[in-house]
């Protein structure tokens, strides 16, 4: 079946413009994961979606960053006025949730460079 | 809070030889443990994961780890390196909390020598 897919593969833009990133979550999963992967910091934690609301948002590293879900599906990361420091890999993830031990399925990626 | 170590930046083994990459971690509750492998220009990929039960635990591609309580460790093994296990592996924790998300170590690159 489908897995978790992300869009664009790579964005590249310049400092201070907005970016969007989207995910496309397994169909049925009601959990959805941020992470961001750097050099610098490695892989971390952005936010957390159940369904439609995120109850945990305490990965986003600055008030420049944002996310929504919508229809319990497709979710979206903004990042406004970006940065150099912004560049990495934004990494999407989903779960079912039926139990706490479900496995988190990654898909493949957006790298977005700040110029 | 949650953390994971993995000792070694960088693995070599040479093809046919055991693998072994280590991960330590620190929990204050019993933890949940996955290893992740990533190919390049990849997502992450899940080997196997420790969550209750069998502290042996076998994954895919003849990888296997086991969860050690004593020495709060999860080390992946593999008997024998093929060239195409040449990745980068990441091992996590997941969070006692609701959302459950992952802490990872910093990751391994793994290297198969000819």
């Amino acid at each position: 079946g489908a897995g978790v897919s992300q869009s664009p593969s790579n964005k590249v833009t310049e400092k201070g413009k907005d970016v969007e990133l989207r995910c496309d979550p397994i169909s049925g999963h009601t959990a959805l994961y941020w992470y961001r992967q750097s050099l610098g910091q490695g892989l971390e934690f952005l936010i957390y979606f159940q369904g439609n609301s995120a109850p945990d948002k305490s990965g986003l590293p600055s008030d420049r960053f944002s996310a929504e879900r919508t229809g319990g599906s497709v979710s979206t990361l903004t990042i406004q006025r970006t940065q150099q420091e912004d560049s990495a890999v934004y990494l999407c993830a989903s779960s079912s949730k039926r139990t706490n031990t479900d496995t988190q399925y990654f898909g493949p990626g957006t790298r977005l460079t700040v110029l | 809070a949650q953390s994971v170590t993995q000792l070694g930046s960088h693995v070599s083994v040479s093809e046919g030889a055991l693998v072994l990459l280590r991960c330590n971690y620190s929990s204050s509750v019993p933890p949940y443990l996955f290893w992740y492998v990533q190919y390049p220009n990849q997502g992450l990929q899940l080997l196997l994961k420790y969550t209750t039960g069998a502290t042996l635990v076998k994954g895919i591609n003849g990888f296997e780890a086991e969860f050690k309580k004593s020495e709060t460790s999860f080390h992946l093994t593999k008997p024998s390196a093929h060239m195409s296990d040449a990745a980068e592996y990441f091992c996590a924790v997941s969070s006692s909390g609701s959302a459950r998300q992952l802490t990872f170590g910093s990751g391994t690159q793994l290297t198969v020598l000819p």
